[in-house]
């Protein structure tokens, strides 16, 4: 198996651009997680999916972040318009409900923005 | 929310030193689980604890359960250059609910 896929893996834009990064998770598990990455606040969970549906979107930082599940094998995370404090890694994982411990995690996407 | 303070929060360590970090909750936690992180890769699980007072091992790993469910520590025994990584402590309420993790504890290994 491929793993969780995360593409870009670095993506450097300007403040006020849009940001779309994306994740494929393993073929068979139905949860999926958006996680945020720095070094003052570690790993944080911004929204989760079961089957597709988003479950809690509370870690969301504002309303300039939006994600989207259309089907079981896609995922985006979206942030309009971009602003520079949102520079972090961004990290998928995947996992099937029940087994909620062995979440695997794809390989991030780094982004700077400018 | 929940919180995890995991500490020391960096170390420096000779090539075949020991290691130990913690990790401490102000809840509890039904599961405690314990990730490596490489450089430029998404965490790795490497030890799952689901009972408390648990003691497991995984190779030179091993990683304990505390008594009161609010605490687990990782050991490390004759650590190697490639146990370099930030090693992150997790706590899971129920199979159903995410991960909280604490900031990790990064490690140096010096040859």
């Amino acid at each position: 198996d491929a793993g969780v896929i995360q593409s870009p893996r670095h993506e450097v834009t300007e403040m006020g651009q849009e940001v779309t990064l994306r994740c494929k998770p393993i073929s068979g598990h139905n949860s999926l997680f958006w996680y945020r990455q720095t070094m003052m606040r570690g790993l944080e969970l911004l929204i989760y999916f079961n089957n597709n549906v988003p479950i809690d979107d509370s870690g969301m930082p504002e309303d300039r972040f939006s994600a989207k599940m259309p089907n079981a094998s896609f995922s985006t995370l979206k942030i309009q318009p971009s602003e520079p404090r949102d520079s972090a890694v961004y990290f998928c994982a995947s996992n099937i409900p029940g087994q909620g411990e062995t979440q695997y995690f794809g390989p991030g996407t780094r982004l700077l923005v400018l | 929310g929940q919180q995890l303070n995991q500490s020391p929060q960096s170390m420096f360590i000779q090539e075949g030193e020991d290691v130990s970090m913690n990790c401490t909750s102000s809840s509890i936690f039904n599961t405690w689980l314990w990730y490596k992180q490489d450089p430029g890769e998404g965490p790795v699980l490497l030890i799952a604890l689901y009972k408390a007072g648990e003691l497991t091992s995984n190779g030179r790993l091993t990683a304990q359960f505390g008594i009161t469910r609010k605490d687990s520590f990782l050991n490390i025994s004759a650590s190697i250059p490639s146990d370099v990584g930030i090693y992150f402590c997790a706590g899971q309420l129920s199979g159903n609910t995410p991960l909280v993790f604490g900031k990790g504890t990064r490690l140096s290994v010096i040859a």
